[in-house]
Formats: C-alpha cells, structure tokens, sequence
C-alpha cells in the first residue's frame, strides 16, 4: 500500500528566505506527482503537477521536482512571502492510474513572518 | 468561472440525525470525489464516480455512509444516523479524466454534537 510522508509537519521561517518542502513515497510506481496547497477554511488548489517522466516543473518562484526511483519529491519556494503562508501537500497517482484516486501525505503548515 | 460548490459550508447537528452534503461539480468534468479530513488521519477519499458511475467506494467507513450522484452536475453523500466521530471537513472534487489536477470545493466543517 502507498505511503506518502511529509517532513517537516510545521515550518516558520522569516519572509525572503528560499525553503524546501519534502515529500516521500513508498512505491515508485506512480504516474504522476502533485502539489497541492491549502488555506484555512479553504479547498485545495493544484500548484504542481510532474508526470513521472518529469524531473521537474515550474511555475513563479515555485519548483518542484521528482526522482521517482529514490521516491521523493521537494517543492522549492524562491523569495517566500508572507502569501505563500498555508498548508502544502503532496499527493501520488499510482501507475494503473486507477480513477485519479491519490493518496495523500499529511502536508507541510508553512508560515512566512513579515 | 465557477468552482466546485459544496452545501452547505458548515452544519452542527446532533447525533442520530442525518445529513445530507451537497456538491456541484465543475461542468464538463467527468470525475467526482468525495474527501474526509481530519487532523488524525488527515485527508482520506471516500468514494469516487465517473460519468456518475460510483466506481470505488472502499474508503467510506460504514454503511452509514452513502453517496450517490443522480446526474453530471450534482452528487450528494448522506450520513445516517450520524456519531461525533463523524465530525471532520468532507471536501468535494471533480475532474476531467482520470489523470488530470482535482478542484477542490471549500469544504463542509460537520459537527456532530
């Protein structure tokens, strides 16, 4: 069965720094890798998704990369700001691709200080 | 355009009683999916359909669980009779193909007093 685990559970850091988000998972065979990220009292919004062809996608300041073989994932975030405060998770499609059912890990609570 | 919508956004209620939660898909998407959140077992799917088809529903915990989706713009997952241990965030999402990024709703925080 799938795990994916995220470390650190909790992350504070001061507003300009560049951080890295960690993710793991068990089973290699996956499709894809996402990252998701979620506000207080909100839905999750898809930041990030890398095909497990993919060594990495970008979009802003935020990067994400994937070696499936080692299964881990991080989620690189240039400049934070205190926006970027919320909780991040990662998600894994398995290779059958069995009706986009993902299995989760249990995010990351990042907050940026001004 | 509009996101997935879910009804209501929260809803205290006591134990025994029924609940019923709302979700309205985005249109054009051809998955639906329903969520649990909790800060112990964090987020767990429940039940998935496609073309309004349940496909897989072994993450829904007991039969007091029961979703069903009548048509491609509305799903519904009922609870009955509902326990304090139901008390989580459920989350509705939908999209289009089975590999393809989920949009979330904003959720409905159930409290079961």
């Amino acid at each position: 069965k799938q795990e994916v685990t995220q470390i650190p559970a909790a992350l504070s850091v001061p507003e300009g720094e560049n951080l890295v988000l960690n993710c793991s998972f068990t089973d290699s065979a996956i499709y894809n890798l996402q990252w998701f990220r979620q506000d207080p009292g909100k839905g999750l919004t898809s930041l990030l998704l890398i095909q497990s062809s993919q060594r990495e996608q970008t979009s802003g300041r935020l990067n994400a990369s994937l070696d499936k073989s080692s299964g881990r994932s991080t989620l690189y975030i240039a400049a934070s700001q205190p926006g970027d405060s919320a909780t991040y998770l990662c998600a894994v499609l398995p290779i059958n691709n069995a009706g986009n059912m993902l299995t989760f890990g249990g995010g990351t609570r990042l907050m940026v200080k001004p | 355009d509009a996101g997935v919508i879910q009804s209501p956004r929260h809803e205290v209620t006591e134990m025994g009683q029924e609940v019923t939660l709302r979700c309205k898909p985005i249109s054009g998407h051809d998955y639906l999916f329903w969520y649990r959140q909790t800060m112990m077992r964090g987020l767990e799917l429940l039940i998935y359909f496609n073309n309004n088809v349940p496909i897989d529903d072994s993450g829904m915990p007991e039969d007091r669980f029961s979703a069903k989706m009548p048509n491609a713009s509305f799903s519904t997952l009922k609870i009955q009779p509902s326990e304090p241990r139901d008390s989580a965030v459920y989350f509705c999402a939908s999209s289009f193909g089975g590999s393809q990024p989920q949009h979330f709703g904003d959720g409905t925080r159930l409290s079961i007093l």
